[in-house]
């Protein structure tokens, strides 16, 4: 099972401020195969980034996905104040698929 | 535009089975380019995948953690899929997603239900 471990657990920031987001692979995924989602309070998640990279319909290009290997990264550039919420990474690449624990983007 | 519309949420005691359902819009079950994955989320915790299966065929495959207690099922001509967890225990409470994923291998999530409670209590 490939483990994802997120850091850092909670992102304390002011709008205005690029977040950066870490998700670091137990082991090798590919980067066809790796996501990442938001989730706000008593909402279902919603996909921003699958591929790695490629942002999902309708997603600002505020936010951008990187990574290769064993470390992917999620940017926020200019955090606006909808976007502080719940984030996870996910791997599609072996079964299971996998959950990253979540970084919680909070206002400082 | 697509739509995951999930059941009411339900209280459970333990031992008892629960069946949560996921009625699709805005595509249908029968399209073969989509499959369904289940995932729950335990209050305050991350994400868990349950299981995937492709609605057209009914085949599924699930996480070993789950294996013996969850099935998931479709009905396509009400484009509806189930997912149905037995022998409950306190740590099943949860939210429950269903979320359309594609059949190529690309196994993210890009449409989710609105999650379903299920509260196992005594």
């Amino acid at each position: 099972e490939t483990v994802l471990m997120q850091s850092p657990a909670t992102l304390s920031l002011s709008p205005g401020e690029r977040a950066t987001l870490s998700c670091r692979a137990s082991q090798s995924v590919g980067s066809n195969y790796f996501a990442w989602y938001q989730q706000k309070p008593g909402q279902a998640p919603r996909l921003l980034i699958y591929g790695t990279s490629s942002r999902a319909t309708g997603i600002p290009d505020r936010f951008s996905g990187s990574g290769s290997g064993t470390d992917f990264t999620l940017t926020i550039n200019t955090l606006e104040p909808e976007d502080f919420a719940f984030y996870f990474c996910q791997q599609y690449e072996s079964s299971p698929l996998t959950f990253g624990g979540g970084t919680k983007v909070e206002i400082k | 535009q697509v739509q995951l519309v999930q059941s009411g949420g339900e209280v459970k005691k333990p031992g008892a089975s629960v069946k949560v359902s996921c009625k699709a819009s805005g595509f249908t079950l029968s399209d073969y380019n989509y499959f369904m994955f289940w995932v729950r989320q335990a209050p305050g915790q991350g994400l868990e995948w349950m299981g995937t299966i492709s609605p057209r065929s009914g085949s599924a495959n699930y996480a070993p953690k789950f294996q013996d207690r969850v099935a998931l099922t479709s009905d396509t001509s009400t484009d509806t899929v189930y997912m149905e967890l037995t022998r409950l225990r306190s740590e099943d409470t949860a939210f429950y997603y269903c979320a359309r994923t594609l059949s190529s291998g690309y196994y993210y999530g890009d449409f989710w239900g609105q999650g379903t409670l299920v509260t196992v209590s005594s």
